[in-house]
C-alpha cells in the first residue's frame, strides 16, 4: 500500500524534553518536507530535503532538527529550544524526478506540550 | 516575496448552495497554483492544480481558473454537499528552477449544513 505514514498520531511532551516525529514514505519520492500548522496561520515550512544526506532550513527552523539518512525516512526532532511546540505537524513528499511541483501530505502528528 | 491571500472564513452554506472561495497571489513570473483540502484531523489532500495562465483545474465538482491578469485562482463548486465541509488552502509554487517550496494561504473553513 503506497503512501506516507506519520507516527505517532498524537504525542505529548513535557517541558524540556526532546521528541522525534516519524515520517516514512514508499512512493520513491526524492524530496521531503516538514510543515507546522497552527490554527488560523496556514502551514509554515520547517525543513526540507531534496536528496539523501542533504537538507535545508525552512522559514521556522529554530528549535527543530532533522536527518535524511535514507530516502524513505525524514524524522523531525522537536528540541527543548522550541518554545511553543504545541501544533499539528505535517510531512510531505514530492517526486522531483518527474519535475512535478505537487506535494503529497501525510496524515499528521498532533504534538501537545503538557 | 511570494504570498497567497484567501478570503477569511468561516464560510457556512446550506447543502446545494453555490460556493466561491477567493484566492489571490503575489509572485514573479508564472507560478503553479493549487487548492488543497483538509478534513478534520487529517493531512492535506490535493484537490486541483493549474500550471499556466487560463488553465482550469477541476476535480470532484470543484473548479478554479488561473487568471494572470487578476492574479487570482478562485475555487468554485456549483452545489456543495455536507461531505465538502473542510478547510481549503490555496497555495503556489514558484516557476521552474530547483525551488519547489509551497507558499500557503491561511485556509478557509467551510461548513455545509443539511
Amino acid at each position: 500500500d503506497g503512501g506516507i505514514t506519520q507516527s505517532p498520531k498524537y504525542l505529548f511532551r513535557k517541558e524540556g524534553q526532546n521528541v522525534t516525529l516519524s515520517c516514512e514514505q514508499n512512493l520513491n519520492h526524492d524530496a521531503m518536507y516538514w510543515y507546522r500548522q497552527d490554527p488560523g496561520q496556514g502551514l509554515r515550512l520547517i525543513y526540507y530535503s531534496q536528496i539523501v544526506n542533504d537538507f535545508q532550513k525552512g522559514d521556522i527552523a529554530e528549535g527543530y532538527s532533522v536527518s535524511r539518512e535514507k530516502k524513505e525516512s525524514f524524522p523531525l526532532t522537536v528540541t527543548s529550544a522550541q518554545k511553543n511546540p504545541t501544533a499539528f505537524y505535517l510531512c510531505a513528499t514530492q517526486d522531483r524526478a518527474m519535475s512535478t511541483d505537487t506535494q503529497y501530505f501525510g496524515p499528521g502528528t498532533r504534538l501537545t506540550v503538557l | 516575496g511570494d504570498s497567497v491571500t484567501q478570503m477569511e472564513g468561516p464560510v457556512t452554506l446550506s447543502e446545494e448552495a453555490f460556493l466561491t472561495i477567493n484566492c489571490t497571489y503575489t509572485a514573479t513570473g508564472y507560478p503553479s497554483l493549487f487548492w488543497y483540502v483538509q478534513y478534520p484531523g487529517e493531512g492535506l489532500q490535493l484537490l486541483l492544480k493549474a500550471t499556466k495562465a487560463d488553465d482550469k483545474g477541476s476535480n470532484k465538482g470543484f473548479e478554479a481558473t488561473y487568471r494572470k491578469e487578476t492574479t487570482s485562482f478562485h475555487l468554485e463548486k456549483g452545489s456543495v454537499q455536507v461531505s465538502d465541509s473542510a478547510v481549503y488552502f490555496c497555495a503556489l509554487s514558484p516557476p521552474g528552477g530547483s525551488n519547489y517550496k509551497l507558499t500557503f494561504g491561511k485556509g478557509t473553513l467551510l461548513t455545509v449544513n443539511p
